[in-house]
């Protein structure tokens, strides 16, 4: 079965780092883009950035842009999204996902991450 | 940037009625265009890619229409498991390779 299977909830407090893991299984985790998708309490879904584990080759929306770092170890299938100073603006569900095709960034999500909630709060 | 606007942000539906969910975008998008239905709790679920595809497992009371930058999402009688919140996606430009429409959320009339 194809999944994406990611870390758990965390509770940071202003100020504090954070990486958070994405899995991959089923697949072969190095031929297929992996993005970083967030949604905020009640709101929609943004594209934060997509990385190919590949040969890392990484993009960023430019409202993400020098607020997270996104990488990759491919020698374990798993994809991380960081922050170095979180922010109580940070709160947020986070998602892992997947296009169908691998070697297209743009295309459709069919795999989907189980989400991690960050609570950022002093 | 593609910005892409679906209406209504609420539609209130009777059971067993179908529904007609909207989606625009700014500029043409061809047939890259994807529906995703997310519940409480769980991430969004591919229903259309493709514009009109459905996508694996998916019922064939839910489909898409449309090319360029219009496109609607029917769900032909509802059953109570589809009164959630539905999002459209272009992926025709890159980069950005994603960009999502702002939700509709679909209730109980």
């Amino acid at each position: 079965e194809v999944q994406l299977v990611q870390s758990g909830a965390e509770v940071k407090k202003p100020g504090e780092s954070l990486k958070i893991s994405c899995k991959g299984s089923g697949y072969s985790f190095t031929t297929y883009w992996i993005g970083w998708v967030r949604q905020m309490p009640g709101k929609g879904l943004e594209w934060m950035g997509i990385i190919y584990p590949g040969d890392s080759d990484t993009r960023y929306s430019p409202s993400f842009q020098g607020q997270v770092t996104i990488s990759a170890d491919k020698s374990i299938s798993t994809a991380y999204l960081q922050w170095s100073s979180l922010r109580a603006s940070d709160t947020a569900m986070y998602y892992c996902a997947r296009p169908k095709r691998g070697s297209y960034p743009h295309d459709a999500i069919d795999i989907w991450g189980q989400g991690t909630m960050v609570t950022v709060s002093s | 940037e593609i910005v892409m606007t679906q209406s209504p942000a609420t539609l209130s539906v009777s059971p067993g009625e179908r529904a007609t969910l909207s989606c625009r975008a700014s500029q043409s998008v061809n047939s890259n265009l994807a529906w995703y239905q997310q519940k409480p709790g769980q991430p969004p679920r591919l229903l259309i890619y493709g514009a009109s595809t459905r996508a694996t497992g998916i019922p064939a009371r839910f489909s898409g229409s449309g090319s360029g930058t219009e496109f609607t999402l029917t769900i032909s009688s509802l059953q109570s498991e589809d009164f959630v919140v539905y999002y459209c996606q272009q992926y025709n430009n890159w980069p950005p390779p994603w960009t999502f429409g702002q939700g509709t959320k679909v209730e109980i009339k």
